[in-house]
Formats: C-alpha cells, structure tokens, sequence
C-alpha cells in the first residue's frame, strides 16, 4: 500500500483479555517501530526490528507484551492479559533510511 | 536517557498570528527532528535538523537548530487553521536506531 497501515483501528477489549495488534508497513521498509501515545504524553518507544530480529526491546513495559514480524513485512503486537494502564494510542513506524520514519495512523486500544 | 522539553505544553492563538514553540535538553543533540500530528493519525516529519545554528525553512514554518545543539525551535509566520496540531521534537540517541520523542505542544489556530 501508499502508506503504513494498522488494524484495528479501535479496539475496545475487558481486564484480563489478551490482545493483538497489526501492523503493515510500506513494502520494501527494512526498519519498523512501535510507539504507544498515552493521553497526554508523547510517543514511548516499545521495540525496534530490523528485518525479522529485534535488536532493540528495551521499552516494552512488562512481560506481557511481546512482538514479532514475520518475512520481514507485517509485525504484530501482542499484549497478555491486558490492564486498564495498557489503554492508550498503539503507533506502528516503518522507515528505510535511519531516522525518517513513516507512521500509521494507530490503534486506540481502551481497556474496560 | 536524555529527555526532551517543549515548551509551552498548549497553545491557543487566532489566525494570523505569529508563535514559537521550543524543545530543550541538558545535553547535546546528534540530530533533532520536528513532526507534526493531527488528530487520529501518525506523526508526520516536518524537518531534521543537524548542524549547530542551521536554520531550515518550510514554507511559513522556520526551524532553528540551537549553536550548541542543545536546543531547536520551530517559528511558523500568519499560523492557519490548517496548522493545529500537535507537534514533537524527537532525538536519535545513536547507536540504537530508536527516536526519543518529547511530549509536545498542542497548538490550535483559530478561524
């Protein structure tokens, strides 16, 4: 496609429930990000992969998020039994050259 | 990790009117970097700026990169409606190929 695209682009899910958010970034993209933009704050960084590997996991917040990619294209992240805190704007980037990266429009993920 | 500061956090002005928002840090930038962000949707890059006291211009939008690359700001001339949004100054920490974002400044230009 033109540009990166996520699914859903709302997600409104219990306590508890486990959830999985996609990504798609522009096709021959090397790099891709995940952000979350909570109310009122910028972007925090989650985790980096260049091709399939992820040589940058430091932001993910606990052991209940994980993500992967897979042919080097589409990533998914998942979060385990999700918690009200965990509510927040989920960004995908995707970028070929370091630096200039090219963001989705988001997952607004609300948990009851 | 380094933090980045904008300043003001909001910022409310009517059409036509001149504003300068600023991002700060303690330390010294490799690069910095200006998005934009309207509702619903992704940041968008607007500039990268690099060199100590480089001055890039994009249409109404001027964005200066401090001597000592410890500071950048971003002065947009007769703002329109069309530049409400929230715009953040991000850092590449090198070595890692992750982007530090600060927490920006929502402007909104009134008709």
């Amino acid at each position: 496609g033109a540009g990166v695209s996520q699914s859903p682009s709302n997600k409104v899910t219990e306590k508890g429930k486990d959830v999985e958010l996609r990504c798609d970034p522009i096709s021959g993209h090397t790099a891709l990000y995940w952000y979350r933009q909570s109310l009122g704050q910028g972007l925090e960084f989650l985790i980096y992969f260049q091709g399939n590997s992820a040589p940058d996991k430091s932001g993910l917040p606990s052991d209940r998020f994980s993500a992967e990619r897979t042919g080097g294209s589409v990533s998914t992240l998942t979060i385990q039994r999700t918690q009200q805190e965990d509510s927040a704007v989920y960004l995908c980037a995707s970028s070929l050259v370091r630096d200039v990266l090219f963001f989705g429009p988001g997952t607004r993920l609300t948990v009851l | 990790t380094q933090l980045l500061e904008q300043s003001p956090q909001f910022l409310s002005i009517q059409e036509g009117e001149n504003l300068t928002v600023y991002c700060n840090s303690s330390s010294v930038f490799s690069s910095l970097q200006w998005y934009r962000q309207e509702p619903g949707e992704g940041p968008v890059l607007l500039v990268t700026v690099v060199t100590g006291g480089e001055v890039k211009k994009l249409k109404r939008l001027t964005f200066q990169f401090g001597d000592a690359r410890k500071d950048s700001s971003l002065h947009i001339t007769a703002a329109q409606p069309g530049d409400t949004g929230l715009y953040l100054c991000a850092w590449d920490q090198g070595g890692s190929e992750k982007l530090v974002f600060g927490k920006g400044t929502k402007l909104t230009v009134n008709p």
